[in-house]
């Protein structure tokens, strides 16, 4: 069964440096987001993305965050400037469609670690 | 903003029995209502989901019930066996996100 796949599994990081968390969502799907999870707590929404445009994004996708589809196959979450609250799970996800009739597919996340 | 909660935070119970997890929600607008469970250090998998034109689903063990009228929805796992431990969220679509419950954590006793 195809797979979204992340990289890297871990990230660690110093406050204020960038950086860029990479994901290749399943070959066929048109629908890519990012979620966030931070250590404990609930899977938050941060961003989706279609036909190289965000779609939505949530109050937490502020200007130190940007999505990018560079080719054919990866997406990427570039953090510009680290902050310690953003250390996280960051889940990446796609999927068929936009609306309720595709499920979502996670990747396995990248753990992010800020110190 | 939209929101959904959940509840219980932890459930404890004995290998056997059943377990049920209920979520509310609060856009009336969402029609889409999966339910996902995560094992410690894992991605979430998707379990089983629901649609706003079914009143109930099933699978297997596992069963998923929607009141659209109270805005409510629940998870039942019957016949729990240890590998149901896990952390399990219930989710809402709302404006084409989905926006996730706090999770309860399951716990199956021997």
């Amino acid at each position: 069964e195809p797979e979204v796949t992340q990289t890297p599994s871990h990230q660690v990081t110093q406050m204020g440096q960038e950086v860029i968390l990479r994901c290749v969502p399943i070959s066929n799907h048109l629908y890519f987001y990012w979620y966030r999870q931070i250590l404990g707590q609930k899977v938050e929404f941060l961003v989706s993305f279609y036909n190289n445009e965000i779609s939505e994004k949530s109050e937490i996708f502020d200007d130190q965050f940007s999505v990018e589809r560079p080719d054919g196959s990866n997406f990427t979450l570039k953090i510009r400037s680290t902050k310690l609250e953003d250390s996280a799970m960051y889940f990446c996800a796609s999927s068929n469609y936009r609306d309720s009739n595709s499920p979502l597919h996670f990747g396995n996340g990248t753990r992010l670690t800020v110190t | 903003g939209e929101n959904v909660e959940q509840h219980p935070s932890t459930l404890s119970v004995q290998e056997g029995d059943s377990a049920v997890i209920k979520c509310t929600y609060s856009d009336s607008a969402s029609n889409y209502f999966p339910w996902y469970k995560q094992e410690l250090g894992k991605r979430p998998q998707l379990i089983i989901d629901i649609r706003s034109n079914v009143g109930e689903k099933k699978d297997q063990r596992i069963a998923v019930t929607l009141n659209k009228t109270a805005k409510h929805f629940s998870l039942h796992i019957t016949e729990t066996q240890p590998e149901d431990s896990a952390v399990y969220f219930c989710a809402a679509d709302s404006n084409y996100q989905l926006i996730w419950g706090a999770g309860t954590k399951l716990i199956i006793k021997p």
